[in-house]
């Protein structure tokens, strides 16, 4: 079956440090890729996605490129803010259809100034 | 702008208590999903409705129902709560077009007692 393996948390990092949160898929088809946040208190965000092999996400630094050769989907920054602290979820979608997610752990990163 | 609105934001309730919660979205979108979050487990999926009156079961459907009347509400419904249903549940709607993302509400956090 599908499933996401994200690397093992928390993360905790400086303010201004590089950050590489890891993310690999199981997945029968091509699915499209998802970076979700979250925020201490809220529900999830969409952060960037990419629907196709070699495709590049970014919003707000953040970026990740689709490797259907290493099945994953990288989450990068190169200067991270206080702001940035949440849990940062990977999820694909089903591509048998209906719109479904599949999400890895979660990881939560904290940022210290 | 895209709204999921959850009708609690804390809930506390008794074992064996029957228990509602509602979400509502105002994007006429086809889809509604249910997650609940644990730590260490990300998202799973509960239940998904693809229609009014539709539902599938995702993940971990035991102990839970769901009701879909209207396209815009999606209650999920905890039959006989028991204290291993203590977590926080995520509300989601999706349109239903591929590659497009689900949006999340603020989510419940629930404790059975």
């Amino acid at each position: 079956g599908n499933s996401v393996t994200q690397m093992e948390g928390p993360v905790t990092l400086s303010e201004e440090a590089f950050l590489t949160i890891n993310c690999t898929y199981t997945a029968t088809g091509y699915p499209s890729l998802f970076w979700y946040v979250q925020y201490p208190g809220e529900g999830l965000q969409l952060l960037l996605k990419a629907t196709k092999a070699d495709d590049k996400g970014s919003n707000k630094g953040f970026e990740a490129t689709y490797r259907k050769e290493t099945t994953s989907f990288h989450l990068e920054k190169g200067s991270v803010q206080v702001s940035d602290s949440a849990v940062y979820f990977c999820a694909l979608s089903d591509p048998q259809g209906a719109q479904k997610l599949v999400f890895g752990q979660g990881t939560r990163l904290t940022i210290n100034p | 702008d895209v709204k999921v609105t959850q009708s609690s934001r804390y809930l506390v309730k008794r074992t064996g208590e029957k228990v509602f919660l509602e979400c509502v979205q105002d994007m006429d979108h086809e889809n509604m999903f249910w997650y609940r979050q644990d730590p260490g487990l990300g998202l799973r999926l509960i239940y998904f409705s693809y229609d009014v009156k539709m539902k599938e079961k995702g993940d971990i459907p035991e102990g839970y129902s769901v009701s879909r009347e209207k396209k815009e509400r999606f209650s999920l419904i905890l039959e006989s709560a028991s204290t291993n249903q203590t977590s926080m549940y995520l509300c989601a709607s999706g349109s239903g077009k591929k590659n497009q993302p689900q949006h999340f509400g603020d989510g419940t956090r629930l404790s059975i007692l």
